[in-house]
């Protein structure tokens, strides 16, 4: 079955350090998006591609990049870790552009100490 | 700008009827998805409203009128697993992603 999956599920890392999640999906869509969830605001989005080589900054992309090498594969790339950066990070998919639901990855625990 | 407003928690009992609202301002709206997200799980899809009127599948029905920026989501005959985090998220044709709002915890009681 097509599946969308997301490693590490939970990380622990120190500040300044690099930390890259994994976003991995086999329905072959065209759109990923990377979001973040915290306590009191909902889901925020972070990065987002509608193709191969396509990324796009959403509201809270600081501190955050992205690549997209193939049509598979979205990583997020922590270039400096901060405690702000605590959270829960979701990615999701859909295929096409416009109006379609999108389907969210089991999601990342990651914590900055 | 983009805003969207849901109850941070509401409360119901087993077999009940429970309404969840949702107020949006969001520019070129296109659309309203619920999500359903039990805790520590990712968000799943519920509904999807283009139109304005009420849409039902099963104990779940989503209403949407577009001149008055609001939606509610409608859960009947609730049971324990129904018991969750529901987001509201408006869809931006022209930012062309989805707003989501905070979230609204539904806890159902016995």
């Amino acid at each position: 079955d097509a599946e969308i999956t997301q490693s590490p599920r939970h990380k622990i890392t120190e500040t300044g350090r690099q930390v890259t999640l994994a976003c991995h999906q086999t329905w072959n869509h065209n759109n990923m998006f990377w979001y973040r969830q915290d306590l009191g605001h909902g889901l925020r989005l972070i990065h987002y591609s509608y193709g191969v080589h396509d990324t796009n900054k959403g509201e809270v992309s600081d501190g955050y990049s992205v690549s997209r090498s193939n049509t598979e594969d979205l990583p997020l790339t922590l270039e400096s870790a901060a405690s702000s950066q605590t959270s829960v990070y979701f990615c999701a998919s859909s295929p096409r552009t416009g109006g379609y639901e999108q389907y969210f990855g089991p999601g990342t625990r990651l914590t900055v100490t | 700008g983009q805003n969207i407003d849901q109850p941070t928690e509401m409360t119901a009992t087993e077999g009940a009827i429970v309404q969840i609202n949702c107020t949006y301002q969001t520019s070129g709206f296109n659309g309203l998805f619920w999500y359903q997200q039990h805790a520590g799980e990712a968000p799943t899809f519920l509904s999807y409203n283009v139109l304005d009127g009420l849409e039902e599948k099963g104990r779940f029905s989503s209403f949407l009128s577009r001149s008055k920026g609001y939606s509610y989501l409608l859960l009947k005959e609730l049971q324990m697993k129904d018991s969750a985090s529901y987001l509201c998220a408006a869809f931006s044709g022209g930012y062309n992603k989805l707003i989501f709002g905070a979230g609204t915890r539904l806890a159902v009681h016995p």
